[in-house]
């Protein structure tokens, strides 16, 4: 399967500790994407990597939650001091973005986070 | 925050009957694309519309896009059970130096009934 791939699919954890995400992007693709979904809503923007340049950050992203793309591949989303409004789904998605096209953005599975 | 808004927000219909949904979003924009999702899983991109475009179609889907009323719809003809789905907008917003970044809406939840 050459598609997004993401993991843990599924990660439940207590308050107050520390969760990591991983995303593996599509190989050739250049942009990497993090949303966060929660019930009944549509994605919202976290943050997103050109290569392994991080170029924007969202607002909703606090100081708790920290994204890298070493190397341009894959990509972490490390979420510290967890609180149970973290509880949502996790999106990873990318593309290949060459200048300003429109290109359309592949998604992976997600992973869903509970807060207990 | 969301800036699209999908119409309505849920929908029901018949296996064969054609389902229509909206989204109306509020600023310019560079694109707009659709994505389907099934509960739970991940988003899968159906269509994406150029600023430039008013209409297009893929297999039984077509979007239409109007830029004056920043307004488009999605319309599957002949629907399937298996269309079962979450749908979204997402707009590219146009200018400024984010360009790829998605707005979604809140989305329409499709039912057909077989």
């Amino acid at each position: 399967d050459t598609g997004v791939s993401q993991n843990p699919r599924h990660k439940i954890t207590k308050r107050g500790q520390n969760v990591t995400f991983r995303c593996d992007p599509i190989s050739e693709h250049n942009r990497l994407y993090w949303y966060r979904q929660t019930l009944g809503q549509g994605p919202e923007f976290l943050t997103y990597f050109q290569n392994e340049a991080q170029l924007e950050k969202s607002r909703l992203l606090s100081d708790r939650f920290s994204a890298e793309r070493p190397k341009g591949s894959f990509s972490t989303l490390e979420i510290q001091r967890t609180e149970q409004g973290d509880s949502a789904m996790y999106l990873c998605a990318s593309s290949l973005t060459l200048g300003r096209g429109s290109y359309e953005q592949y998604f992976g599975p997600g992973t869903r986070l509970t807060v207990t | 925050s969301q800036q699209g808004e999908e119409d309505p927000q849920a929908l029901s219909i018949q296996e064969g009957e054609n389902a229509t949904m909206n989204c109306s979003y509020k600023t310019s924009i560079n694109n707009l694309q659709w994505y389907r999702q099934n509960s739970g899983r991940g988003l899968v991109h159906l269509i994406l519309i150029r600023s430039n475009e008013r209409e297009k179609h893929s297999g039984r889907l077509r979007v239409t896009l109007d830029t004056s009323k920043k307004s488009s719809s999605l319309l599957i003809t002949a629907s399937r059970a298996a269309d079962t789905a979450s749908y979204f907008c997402a707009t590219d917003a146009a200018g400024g130096t984010s360009y790829g970044k998605l707005t979604f809406g809140q989305g329409t939840i499709l039912t057909v009934h077989p």
